[in-house]
């Protein structure tokens, strides 16, 4: 059982379209990070967010921590197909550990 | 600094055997992280080492494995008598923080572990 819920698992989208991956858990975090890993590599870091409801943004991705800091949202405006990958939340509880997600495949379409 | 690498990169071996994967984190990085991850899955914690201290095992780490941090710089992993559930990417993370957004993880491009 993972601690951390992510949906949809699998996402197909036309290249423009926007999309929204959520992460979501009963536990609390003190932060939260999503990585973007591409097949047959390892996870790279996209953002990390530490305090309930904080928003960043980074060109076209939006992420936002929920305010009691259990669940993110991964928002993306006009995919293009470079955005395609698995997309992972992780939450760290006092930095010692750190608890990934079930993850998103998103494949967007030229 | 040339990122955390992870060595081999891919590994086939028959069901019983040994295997050791070996990863350099970055140079001043002083925590060392092992997951497992299996195709379409999020990668799952398997132990860490703080320096050359091994502080916390996942219950996935039975004792067919085993990890090695000997002077507190790069890290072995290794499997005794493999079996076909094994099979999976073995990831490696180091981390020098907190930095100012927090724990940030750099991940190695991983070891491919085919179990025939």
């Amino acid at each position: 059982t993972q601690l951390l819920e992510q949906s949809p698992q699998f996402l197909s989208i036309q290249e423009g379209e926007n999309l929204t991956v959520y992460c979501n858990s009963s536990s609390v975090f003190s932060s939260l990070q999503w990585y973007r890993q591409e097949p047959g590599e390892g996870p790279v870091l996209l953002v990390t967010v530490v305090t309930g409801g904080e928003v960043k943004k980074l060109k076209r991705l939006t992420f936002q921590f929920g305010d009691a800091r259990k669940d993110s949202s991964l928002h993306i405006t006009a995919a293009q197909p470079g955005d395609t990958g698995l997309y992972l939340c992780a939450g760290a509880r006092g930095g010692n550990q750190f608890y990934f997600g079930t993850g998103t495949s998103l494949t967007v379409i030229p | 600094d040339t990122g955390v690498s992870q060595n081999p990169r891919h590994k086939i071996t028959k069901r019983g055997q040994n295997v050791t994967f070996r990863c350099d984190p970055i140079s001043e990085h002083n925590r060392l992280y092992w997951y497992r991850q299996t195709l379409g899955q999020g990668p799952e914690f398997l132990t860490y080492f703080q320096n050359e201290a091994q502080l916390e095992k996942s219950r996935l780490l039975s004792d067919r494995f085993s990890a090695e941090r000997p002077k507190g710089s790069f890290s072995t992993l290794e499997i005794q008598r493999t079996e076909q559930g094994d099979s999976a990417m073995y990831l490696c993370a180091s981390i020098n923080g907190p930095g100012p957004l927090g724990y940030e993880q750099y991940f190695g491009p991983g070891t491919r572990l085919t179990v025939t």
